[in-house]
């Protein structure tokens, strides 16, 4: 257990669905964060929230949509996928800056353990 | 941000001592390193992290020399449940944005 949670932890869509991907921190951090794992690729960051500001936006296509109500939970809303967008998601948080450890464990990032998302 | 370079696989055998070798030759002045361990249809989880010298943790030790262009983790005693992917990634320091590069990583394969 790491402190994040995410769900479901498995999806699976069709083409013209809507689903939400869910992610809760319980750790007390400031930042969440999306990632993307294709198989056998490295991960991809998605988007990075910070005081539930967004700070990063890898170039990330418009049906993916994220969300961030407050600082322990961060959403992904996925609409009109594609087959390659099956993938492993998945959420991290970490604590900001002037949280515990130091400056250099500011991004020390907790992951969730992912939402395996297949898109038919 | 700071590239990094590691070998995209190493083989060891369980009782071994393993170092995994990480080159970083742009490493800024404020960022720090940082190595994560992942399994398999997991989330990766941090091992350790430093900034100079040498930092030790009851999971890895982690060696920097002093131009910081390199880092060497190192897994003692390996066992079979090591088997993992590490990833050698260099970020931020404070305030330094939340931007972080996950490499292709190191695919650790320990064996009988």
């Amino acid at each position: 257990e790491t402190g994040v949670t995410q769900t479901p932890r498995h999806l699976v869509m069709g083409m013209t669905n809507k689903k939400s991907l869910k992610c809760e921190q319980h750790l007390g951090h400031n930042a969440m964060y999306w990632y993307k794992q294709s198989a056998k690729k490295p991960l991809e960051l998605m988007f990075v929230y910070n005081f539930k500001e967004q700070t990063e936006n890898n170039s990330v296509p418009s049906r993916f949509s994220p969300e961030c109500p407050n600082s322990s939970h961060l959403f992904l809303h996925l609409h009109t996928l594609q087959p390659e967008d099956s993938a492993l998601y998945l959420c991290a948080s970490s604590p900001g800056p002037g949280l515990a450890g130091g400056p250099g464990s500011y991004n020390e990032q907790f992951f969730g353990p992912g939402t395996r998302l297949t898109v038919l | 941000l700071a590239k990094t370079t590691q070998p995209i696989s190493m083989d060891s055998y369980e009782g071994q001592e393993v170092n995994i070798t990480c080159s970083h030759n742009n490493i800024a002045t404020n960022d720090y390193i940082t190595w994560y361990q992942q399994f398999p249809s997991q989330g990766p989880r941090f091992i350790i992290q430093g900034y100079k010298t040498k930092v030790t943790n009851e999971v890895a030790s982690l060696f920097i020399p002093a131009d910081r262009k390199s880092s060497t983790l190192s897994l003692p005693r390996v066992s079979l449940s090591d088997t993992a992917v590490y990833y050698c990634l260099v970020v931020p320091g404070d305030t330094g944005g939340f931007k972080t590069i996950f490499g292709a990583g190191t695919r650790l394969f320990v064996k009988a």
